[in-house]
């Protein structure tokens, strides 16, 4: 089925480990966001990519990089992981403005 | 960075009962107005997308209506069921930015 798919479901690390996350659309989508959904805070918005090519900071960018590899990739990356971001991020995408974004099924993160 | 007011922050309501939420937002900065269902342990998914004052949609027994001069937008379930039972998101489309997104209304249906 066509859609957003997001690499791991689960992880967890140890404080100062890296990893990436990756996410994948096959709808052809021009935009595509990484988000992060904290108790009490709602989705808040790390980085977006608007087009290939670009990528700009949202609301939370600090402790994370973003790639975005070709028009269907995206990635997240922790360079050296805090408990602070402990938590569950969601990638999404967009095409033509007037419809909704697409999300992932998120992947719940844990630094301890 | 725009702030988008979702209230009430939960709810909880018997099987059957009809119940309304809101989503308010500057009205200076307006394109769109998109509505989100969002049930536990699943990704959001669109239910709406709201562009012109005045708009209504509806999708089953949920609809919605939309008064950008003012900033508001409301979400309507009618003759709720638990399977109603989700987080509700609106957000904000003010232009050539990512959405914003309100914290959600957590609708409890109970049998």
């Amino acid at each position: 089925n066509a859609g957003v798919t997001q690499t791991p479901k689960f992880q967890v690390l140890k404080t100062g480990q890296s990893m990436t996350l990756q996410c994948a659309q096959d709808m052809n989508h021009n935009s595509m966001y990484w988000y992060r959904q904290d108790p009490g805070m709602g989705l808040r918005l790390i980085y977006y990519s608007a087009s290939e090519g670009t990528t700009d900071k949202g609301e939370v960018p600090n402790g994370y990089n973003v790639s975005r590899l070709n028009k269907r990739e995206f990635s997240l990356r922790l360079e050296s992981a805090a408990p602070s971001q402990t938590s569950v991020y969601f990638c999404a995408s967009s095409g033509t403005r007037g419809y909704g974004y697409t999300f992932g099924s998120g992947t719940r993160l844990t630094v301890v | 960075i725009l702030n988008v007011e979702q209230s009430p922050q939960s709810l909880h309501v018997q099987e059957g009962d009809s119940t309304n939420f809101t989503c308010s937002f500057p009205s200076s900065n307006f394109y769109a107005l998109h509505w989100y269902r969002w049930e536990t342990a699943k990704s959001p998914e669109a239910l709406f997308v709201m562009t012109l004052n005045g708009d209504e949609k509806k999708k089953g027994r949920i609809s919605a209506t939309l008064n950008t001069k003012e900033g508001y937008s409301y979400l309507y379930i009618k003759g709720s069921q638990p399977e109603d039972s989700a987080t509700y998101l609106c957000a904000l489309d003010s232009g050539n930015t990512p959405l914003v997104f309100g914290k959600g209304t957590r609708l409890s249906v109970i049998a």
